[in-house]
């Protein structure tokens, strides 16, 4: 059974760009949230899509988007990207049920701003 | 919101030593999950924890639910050298609005040969 897929591993861009990121999940996984990861604030909690619909939300600010597709495949989107969005990126695969689930983990992508 | 402490924030052991760590929140979580990250690598789910004072193992790992819903512990026996790495705890609180995780700021193992 393949694992969490994030895809690009490694990206550059300028400041003021914006940037488009990818998570499949695991097979039959339909809930995917986002993390981002810095050395100064740990793992912070973006959002996390369920069945297409956005179904909670950290405190972000609204450069920061994201979609869900009917395969569960993920994006996230990040506008007039700052140098401070340079971050690990990382997305959780669970099943979505209501119950307790675990997340799993892709193995992110890391994002430079430049 | 939700704080987690984790400690220690470091730790040099030698091979073969048990090692300890733990997690504490100013509220109340439903489910504790233990993960170890390697350098550029995502987080690895070692342990879930779903019922205060739930007692868990996975080989050399042990880790607990406190009774309080409120911490928890990671103990890991007989380390080996790849057991380095960063070892994060992390809470969810409730099933739906509150599913998203919280971390804890995550302790460095360094073992020595």
């Amino acid at each position: 059974k393949a694992g969490v897929t994030q895809t690009p591993r490694y990206l550059i861009k300028t400041r003021g760009q914006q940037v488009t990121l990818s998570c499949s999940p695991i097979s039959g996984h339909r809930s995917v949230s986002w993390y981002q990861q810095t050395p100064g604030q740990g793992l912070q909690f973006l959002f996390e899509y369920f069945s297409e619909t956005q179904r909670n939300k950290g405190n972000f600010p609204g450069r920061f988007s994201g979609r869900q597709f009917s395969n569960s495949r993920s994006e996230m989107n990040v506008s007039t990207l700052e140098l401070g969005d340079s971050a690990l990126y990382l997305c959780a695969s669970r099943s979505g049920g209501q119950g307790n689930t675990e997340a799993f983990f892709g193995q992110g992508t890391r994002l430079t701003v430049v | 919101g939700q704080q987690l402490n984790q400690s220690p924030q470091s730790m040099f052991i030698q091979e073969g030593e048990d090692v300890s760590m733990n997690c504490t929140s100013s509220s109340i979580f439903n489910t504790w999950l233990w993960y170890k990250q390697d350098p550029g690598e995502g987080p690895v789910l070692l342990i879930a924890l779903y019922k205060a004072g739930e007692l868990t193992s996975n080989g050399r790992l042990t880790a607990q639910f406190g009774i309080t819903r409120k911490d928890s512990f990671l103990n890991i026996s007989a380390s080996i050298p790849s057991d380095v790495g960063i070892y994060f705890c992390a809470g969810q609180l409730l099933p739906g609005s509150a599913r998203q995780l919280t971390f804890g700021s995550g302790t460095q193992l360094t073992v020595l040969p």
